[in-house]
């Protein structure tokens, strides 16, 4: 399976502890996103790398949360102290960034992991 | 105003009928626009990529109106299979992150 791939698929803690989620993207794709998805809504950015430099991080992303890309390859999402309202799928997305020709970059969603805060 | 609104649905339609979504975005300059499909429980997919003079991939056309910051999707001769929630994803700086709307779900029911 060449697609994105996510680590765990569930995780259920409880309130308090650190989680960490792993997101191996497509070899090739350069850029990598981490998102966050409740019921009912869309994905919302949380942020992205591009090769391992960390470009942009939502407002959304709090102090307890902390993102790396260490070799460009796979990345690694962080929260300590989790609480009940970060329960949610954590998506992680990658794509090529394409050069000035190209306009579209489509992003490729791996499965999630579903996290369950008690 | 959130940055991306979609139609609140749900749309629950027969079979071979023809449905139509619409999607508005707030900033003015965004880049590239796309529609996603998202199943229950699974990962959002692409769909289409939605260009300036609009364009159409089977049963599926992508509208786009730069000047009223709008976007629509058509789905002619509906399908059971077609059942999913459709995210409207608005690529506000080229190559950075989607902005995506909240999504409209459909059912088609045989």
């Amino acid at each position: 399976d060449t697609g994105v791939s996510q680590d765990p698929r569930h995780k259920i803690t409880k309130r308090g502890q650190n989680v960490t989620f792993r997101c191996d993207p497509i070899s090739e794709h350069n850029r990598l996103y981490w998102y966050r998805q409740t019921l009912g809504q869309g994905p919302e950015f949380l942020t992205y790398f591009q090769n391992e430099a960390q470009l942009e991080k939502s407002r959304l992303l709090s102090d307890r949360f902390s993102a790396e890309r260490p070799k460009g390859s796979f990345s690694t999402l962080e929260i300590q102290r989790t609480e009940q309202g970060d329960s949610a799928m954590y998506l992680c997305a990658s794509s090529l960034a394409a050069g000035a020709a190209s306009s579209y970059n489509e992003q490729f969603f791996g499965p999630g992991t579903r996290l369950t805060v008690l | 105003r959130k940055e991306v609104e979609q139609d609140p649905g749900p749309f629950n339609v027969p079979e071979g009928a023809t449905v139509a979504f619409n999607c508005t975005y707030s900033n003015s300059a965004s880049q590239s626009f796309f529609w996603y499909r998202q199943d229950c429980r699974k990962e959002p997919k692409l769909l289409m990529s939605v260009y300036s003079s609009g364009n159409e991939d089977g049963r599926f056309t992508a509208q786009l109106n730069r000047a009223s910051q709008y976007i629509s999707l058509l789905i002619r001769d509906s399908k059971l299979s077609d059942s999913a929630t459709y995210l409207c994803v608005v690529n506000p700086v080229y190559g950075q992150n989607f902005v995506f709307g909240p999504g409209t779900r459909l059912s088609v029911l045989p």
